[in-house]
C-alpha cells in the first residue's frame, strides 16, 4: 500500500505524559498537513511542511506542540504535558505541487484519548 | 461564524432516494474539495473542483463560484453511502483546507 501511513492508530496516556505520532506521506509528495479533528467537528489546520520547511503553524498550535520533518519525508508531532483537550483524531495528509493538482490524500488518523 | 458551513447537519433517507448535501463558503477561493469519512476515521477525496460540475458514478458535486455555494447529489442511494461527508475550501494563495462541520448521511435499507 502506498497510501499516507500514520502510526499509531490509536494512543491512550495520561495527563501530562508526552506523545509522539507519526506520517510518512505518500513518497513523492513534497507538502505534508498535520489536522486535527475533535468529536463531531470537521478537521482543524495545525501546521504544513514543504520539504523540510514548516511553512505555516494555526494558533491552535501552542507551544506544547512541535512538529517536524527533518528529511523532507516523514513528519513527527509531538505534544508535551498533554491535556484533556488534547484528546482528538489527528490527521496527516500530503500533496504533490506538480501541475494543477493540489490534492491532498490522507491517512487513517491517530486517535489520542488522554485520561 | 464559520467559513464554511454545511447542511443539513444530520440527513437518514431511504434506499435509492436522491441526496443533497450543500455547502456555503465566505472567501475568496480556488478550490473546494468533498470528502467522505467513514467510522474509524478514515477521509476519502471526492471531488476537487474550482468551477461547474463533476461526476463520479452516482456522486455529482456543483458549484458556484458567485454565490459561494457547492452541492454534493448522490443518485440512487445506498445504505453504503452512509459516511460523513465533509466540504473543505482552499482560498486564493493558501495551502492549507477549512473544513466545514461535516454532514452525517444514513441510508436505510
Amino acid at each position: 500500500d502506498t497510501g499516507v501511513s500514520q502510526d499509531p492508530r490509536h494512543k491512550i496516556t495520561k495527563r501530562g505524559q508526552n506523545v509522539t505520532f507519526r506520517c510518512d506521506p505518500i513518497s513523492e509528495h513534497n507538502r505534508l498537513y498535520w489536522y486535527r479533528q475533535t468529536l463531531g467537528q470537521g478537521p482543524e489546520f495545525l501546521t504544513y511542511f514543504q520539504n523540510e520547511a514548516q511553512l505555516e503553524k494555526s494558533r491552535l498550535l501552542s507551544d506544547r506542540f512541535s512538529a517536524e520533518r527533518p528529511k523532507g519525508s516523514f513528519s513527527t508531532l509531538e505534544i508535551q504535558r498533554t491535556e484533556q483537550g488534547d484528546s482528538a483524531m489527528y490527521l496527516c495528509a500530503s500533496s504533490f505541487t506538480g501541475g494543477d493538482s493540489y490534492e491532498q490524500y490522507f491517512g487513517p488518523g491517530t486517535r489520542l484519548t488522554v485520561t | 461564524k464559520n467559513e464554511v458551513e454545511q447542511s443539513p447537519q444530520n440527513l437518514t433517507a431511504q434506499e435509492g432516494e436522491f441526496i443533497t448535501i450543500n455547502c456555503s463558503y465566505s472567501v475568496g477561493i480556488s478550490a473546494l474539495h468533498w470528502l467522505q469519512q467513514h467510522p474509524g476515521g478514515g477521509i476519502v477525496s471526492l471531488f476537487m473542483l474550482s468551477s461547474g460540475k463533476k461526476k463520479h458514478g452516482r456522486l455529482i458535486a456543483t458549484i458556484n463560484i458567485q454565490e459561494k455555494h457547492s452541492s454534493l447529489h448522490i443518485t440512487a442511494s445506498h445504505p453504503r453511502d452512509s459516511a460523513v461527508y465533509i466540504c473543505a475550501v482552499r482560498s486564493q494563495g493558501a495551502q492549507k483546507l477549512v473544513f466545514g462541520q461535516g454532514t452525517r448521511l444514513t441510508i436505510n435499507p
